[in-house]
């Protein structure tokens, strides 16, 4: 089983509409969660981090935290064609930033 | 301030060749990582830098050798390349304490035959 594990996609989703995109991790004693963006040919960029269980929202997203299901989801709001990229959900296993894991990522295409 | 960088940027290698990865941040981070990504594979740990002078093995170490040169400089060394080595490398860098926020350098496309 994979530390953490997020669906390929792609995921289509129509402009305006919510996309909703799904992660869930192993390690029961994980600690922090982060949802990086990942736009073709660029490096990684960081969205989202949640700490505690329940909601975190930040403008158009909103990160979603149930550490007794062992899963973070990332919902996107009123989605624009600039969020087409590849979403990655990372899990920090301790509290010392010294081992962060990725998923593989889901990819995500907003259709006009 | 230029955050994390890489060089280089590209590189062609022959199976057997070697070389370094360089990258550096002016973030005054404690913890450096070196990842690759493959095409489906998301970011996979090569190695990490908790801290100057500590390195530790992540995911995939084997092929791989790091050098934590200082607190700005984490390197990355392939003694023999091979083709399954054909990747990008990235580099990144956290500060300790806060929300942990990794930031990525440009990464390295790396091109092994």
């Amino acid at each position: 089983q994979k530390e953490v594990e997020q669906n390929s996609g792609p995921l289509s989703v129509p402009e305006g509409a919510i996309a909703s995109l799904n992660c869930t991790y192993s390690d029961r004693g994980s600690q922090s969660f982060f949802w990086y963006r990942q736009y073709s040919g660029k490096s990684p960029e960081l969205i989202m981090f949640i700490y505690s269980n329940g909601d975190k929202e930040d403008g158009r997203f909103t990160a979603q935290l149930n550490k007794a299901s062992q899963y973070v989801s990332l919902l996107i709001r009123d989605s624009q064609p600039s969020d087409s990229a590849t979403y990655l959900c990372a899990v920090n296993r301790d509290s010392s930033a010294s081992k962060i894991i990725f998923g593989s990522g889901t990819r995500l295409s907003i259709r006009p | 301030n230029a955050g994390v960088t890489q060089t280089p940027k590209f590189q062609v290698l022959k199976t057997g060749q070697s070389m370094t990865l360089q990258c550096a941040q002016d973030m005054n981070h404690n913890s450096m990582y070196w990842y690759r990504q493959d095409p489906g594979m998301g970011l996979r740990l090569i190695y990490y830098s908790a801290s100057e002078g500590t390195t530790d093995k992540g995911e995939v170490p084997n092929g791989y050798n790091v050098s934590r040169l200082n607190k700005r400089e984490f390197s990355l060394r392939l003694e023999s390349a091979a083709p399954s080595q054909t990747s990008v490398y990235f580099c990144a860098s956290t500060s300790r304490v806060g929300n942990n926020e990794q930031f990525f350098g440009p990464g390295t496309r790396l091109t092994v035959l």
